[in-house]
């Protein structure tokens, strides 16, 4: 089945510091690949998206590229700040109505 | 602004009590879903429906049940039959193909 996995947290970084938090993924078929985002007491957000092999997602200076010969999608950001502070999920869908597959999620913490 | 509202954003269930989870769109979206999510689980699928009037069980249904009668509301009932029921519960739409979901801001259930 589809499985996705993703660095345990917390990830502690102080502010400007360089962002990855790792993503693999196990699916059949070519799924889409997102990030969403979690700030306290909050539901989700997309942070970014890709929808094919080399496909770059890009929003609010973090990036993602779908590999598909690792069959990853690493989040990265070249300097955080304290807003950046949430929880961070990498999700893939295959199917055309949206069924999401979640990892267990990313906490980042940016102390200033 | 269009969007997804849930509510209550707190809820408490006394012991054998069901309680319903209310969750209206405006976005015109045919697919609901609703998702628990536990602390370091990420979120799991309880139920989706891809249009009115129909609904599939997600990998959790059990002690869950929900309506799809209009378009717009895709309420779920928390039963006495789950025997833990305390969680964060989100819900979300999306249209099909590889639109993403859009999610709101969640009810925390608490027992009482």
């Amino acid at each position: 089945g589809n499985s996705v996995t993703q660095m345990e947290g917390p990830v502690t970084l102080s502010e400007e510091a360089f962002l990855t938090i790792n993503c693999t993924y196990t699916a059949t078929g070519y799924p889409s690949l997102f990030w969403y985002v979690q700030y306290p007491g909050e539901g989700l957000q997309l942070l970014l998206k890709a929808t094919k092999a080399d496909d770059k997602g890009s929003n609010k200076g973090f990036e993602a590229t779908y590999r598909k010969e690792t069959t990853s999608f690493h989040l990265e950001k070249g300097s955080v700040q304290v807003s950046d502070s949430a929880v961070y999920f990498c999700a893939l869908k295959t199917d055309s109505w949206g069924k999401l597959q979640f990892g267990s999620g990313t906490q980042v913490v940016v102390t200033p | 602004d269009g969007g997804i509202t849930q509510s209550p954003k707190y809820l408490f269930r006394k012991e054998g009590q069901n309680v319903t989870l209310s969750c209206e769109q405006n976005l015109n979206h045919d697919a609901m879903y609703w998702y628990r999510q536990d602390p370091g689980q990420g979120l799991r699928l309880i139920y989706y429906s891809q249009i009115v009037n129909d609904f599939q069980k997600g990998d959790i249904a059990e002690g869950y049940s929900v309506s799809r009668e209009k378009k717009e509301s895709f309420p779920l009932t928390v039963t006495s039959a789950q025997k833990n029921p305390t969680a964060f519960y989100l819900c979300a739409s999306s249209q099909e193909s590889n639109q993403p979901q859009h999610f709101g801001d969640g009810t925390r259930l608490s027992i009482l």
